[in-house]
This record gives C-alpha cells, sequence and structure tokens, in this order.
C-alpha cells in the first residue's frame, strides 16, 4: 500500500510570500488531515476533512491559512501572507476514520519563513 | 478537555540499557484511544500502538512494551535493551473519537 505522498519535502520563503503544500492521502482514506508542527514541539491540528467536507478547521488561522480537498482525495494547504511564526513542518495525514483507526503520516513539508 | 504530559523532554541512554517513556493523559470521557507513534531524525510519524480504554492489558512487541493504567491516567513505554536505532522523538498522543491530541514528545538519545 502506498504511504501519504506530500510535496515539497522543504521550502524557504520570504515573509508576507505566499507557499502551498499539496498532500495525496492513501487510496480509500475517506479522513484527512493537516498538522502543524514546531520545534519542539507536538503536531497540532490545523484541519480535518472527511470527503471533500471540513470537519473541524477551529484551529486553522483563517485569516492566512486555506485548504481545501475538492474531490475528495488530494489536498491543498496554503498560507497567505506567510509571518515568521509559520515556520513549522507541516504534516499531512489520512485515516478510514477516528478514534479506533490509526492514521498514516506523510513525511513533512519543512516550511522556513525568512 | 483532552490533554497529553509527557514530561521527560530528554532522556539519554546508553546502548542495551532499559528505558521507560512517560505518558500521562486527561479526558472526560469513558471511551478513548491512546496512541504511541515514532519521529526518526527523517520526520515521518511512525505508528507503534494504539489502545481503547477498554482494554488495559500491557502489550509486549519485541522489545517494546506498554503498560496502561487507567487508575493512573498513564500509558507508558518501555523499550528494553535499547538500541542506537531507537533515537527519535517519542510521542504520545490521544483520540476521544477526535482528531488526535499530542503530547509535546520525548527526545530519547541512545548512545552506542
Amino acid at each position: 500500500e502506498a504511504g501519504v505522498a506530500q510535496s515539497p519535502r522543504y521550502k524557504i520563503i520570504e515573509k508576507r510570500q505566499s507557499v502551498a503544500f499539496w498532500c495525496n492521502p492513501i487510496s480509500g482514506h475517506a479522513t484527512l488531515y493537516w498538522y502543524q508542527q514546531i520545534l519542539g514541539q507536538g503536531p497540532k491540528l490545523l484541519i480535518q476533512f472527511q470527503n471533500n467536507g471540513v470537519v473541524d478547521d477551529s484551529q486553522l488561522p483563517k485569516d492566512r491559512f486555506s485548504a481545501e480537498r475538492l474531490k475528495g482525495v488530494d489536498s491543498t494547504l496554503k498560507i497567505q501572507p506567510a509571518k515568521l511564526e509559520d515556520s513549522a513542518v507541516y504534516l499531512c495525514a489520512s485515516s478510514r476514520g477516528q478514534g479506533f483507526y490509526g492514521y498514516t503520516f506523510g513525511s513533512g513539508t519543512r516550511l522556513t519563513v525568512v | 478537555a483532552q490533554k497529553v504530559t509527557q514530561a521527560q523532554t530528554e532522556i539519554s541512554v546508553v546502548e542495551k540499557e532499559d528505558v521507560t517513556l512517560d505518558c500521562v493523559y486527561e479526558t472526560r470521557d469513558t471511551t478513548y484511544y491512546l496512541f504511541w507513534y515514532k519521529q526518526p531524525p527523517s520526520g515521518e510519524l511512525v505508528f507503534l500502538i494504539r489502545r481503547n480504554s477498554f482494554d488495559e492489558q500491557n502489550e509486549i512487541s519485541g522489545r517494546y512494551s506498554w503498560n496502561f493504567q487507567k487508575s493512573t491516567s498513564s500509558f507508558n513505554f518501555t523499550i528494553t535493551a535499547s538500541q542506537v536505532v531507537d533515537s527519535a522523538v517519542y510521542f504520545c498522543a490521544l483520540s476521544e473519537d477526535t482528531p488526535l491530541v499530542f503530547g509535546k514528545g520525548t527526545r530519547l538519545s541512545v548512545i552506542a
């Protein structure tokens, strides 16, 4: 079974620029998550999708972050404009569901904002 | 509200020593799930174990073992005879049938 694919692997941008990350989950996994992991901390949920609908985006800074999963498969997370504090690893995960089902994580995108 | 506390920020051991990583959780639900993930230097989170709240049996998988105690809200992870390849950051996580909530992680360094 192919894993969760993410790209790019690394990205360096200047503050106030925009950036987009892409995620392709495991085939058949209806639930997709984006997590933000700041250096030295545990991952923090940004947004959860069930198929192509948003289930939880309560922790997404909506003034600058947006995400979509148009066809219920792959997803894009965008930051516009980026701030220095957005420097982090952005992890995508997919699952058959919540709770009982563990998540499979991608390798992440390491974003550095300078 | 859900909360996971991993009080040990960093642990350093010499190869072949046993090491225990602590995890304490808070939840108001009676049904919940606990997880451990490993994050090697490559950055990917690797699933190690899942335990539901109704199953307090300890589990052993090779050199890894987990001790779940509801009375103390703890789900500790022990590595027996540690190896250099065990060096990583280990995360404990909790789900109340909601997205995973992670602790801050424990960085384990195993020295040859």
